[in-house]
């Protein structure tokens, strides 16, 4: 079983959809990251949680330390947010981060 | 603007060839990373260093192989002894401790000849 682990695996939603893409893991932890990765490979950093909750545009993550969940969602969705979502999380010594495999979102017009 | 610069964006390697791969960065981060994704994988770490002239193994650090004698620099060879070397490689930077930002370059294929 992998420390990290997103679902689904693949989300096809139409424009206007909100969105919700889930990750669970199995280890303590000190921080989780929400990444964005578009085709071409390059990856964007959306958030960083310890904590609580962070907004940023259409963009939610939350995270619940106790249940060892967190959730990214997306409100209003459009074609442009079609990507691979990647949760991360950082291990209690601090430096390393542990990926998931990542979901991969399509949003049609 | 302060960023990652990784190059070449693809490459190939012939049979028994060390490659090396560039990392570039400007925005004056200790900490950076070198990950290799293979398709349905989540990223693994292969080496990370932390300050000039130290860097630790990863969970993949057989047939690779780095240096950090600049802060800005670290790049990665891919040596012969990696024997399944074909996959996309992303060099990363972060800033605070714990990590609080990541920035990404934006990525080699490597593929064998």
């Amino acid at each position: 079983k992998n420390e990290v682990e997103q679902s689904p695996q693949n989300l096809t939603a139409q424009e206007g959809e909100f969105i919700t893409i889930n990750c669970s893991y199995s280890v303590g932890i000190s921080a989780l990251h929400w990444l964005q990765q578009h085709p071409g490979g390059g990856i964007v950093s959306l958030f960083m949680l310890s904590s609580g909750k962070k907004k940023h545009g259409r963009l939610i993550a939350t995270i619940n330390i106790q249940e060892k969940h967190s959730s990214l969602h997306i409100t209003a969705s459009h074609p442009r947010d079609s990507a691979v979502y990647i949760c991360a999380v950082l291990g209690t010594s601090g430096s390393r981060l542990t990926f998931g495999e990542g979901t991969q979102l399509t949003v049609n017009p | 603007d302060g960023g990652i610069t990784q190059s070449p964006k693809y490459l190939f390697r012939k049979e028994g060839q060390n490659v090396t791969l560039s990392c570039e960065q400007n925005l004056n981060h200790d900490a950076m990373y070198w990950y290799r994704q293979d398709p349905g994988q989540g990223l693994r770490l292969i080496y990370y260093s932390q300050i000039v002239n130290d860097f630790q193994k990863g969970d993949i650090a057989e047939g690779y192989s780095v240096s950090r004698e600049k802060k800005e620099s670290f790049p990665l060879t891919v040596t012969s002894a990696q024997k399944n070397p074909t996959a996309f490689y992303l060099c990363a930077s972060a800033a605070g401790d714990p990590i609080e930002k990541l920035f990404f370059g934006s990525g080699t294929q490597l593929s064998v000849l």
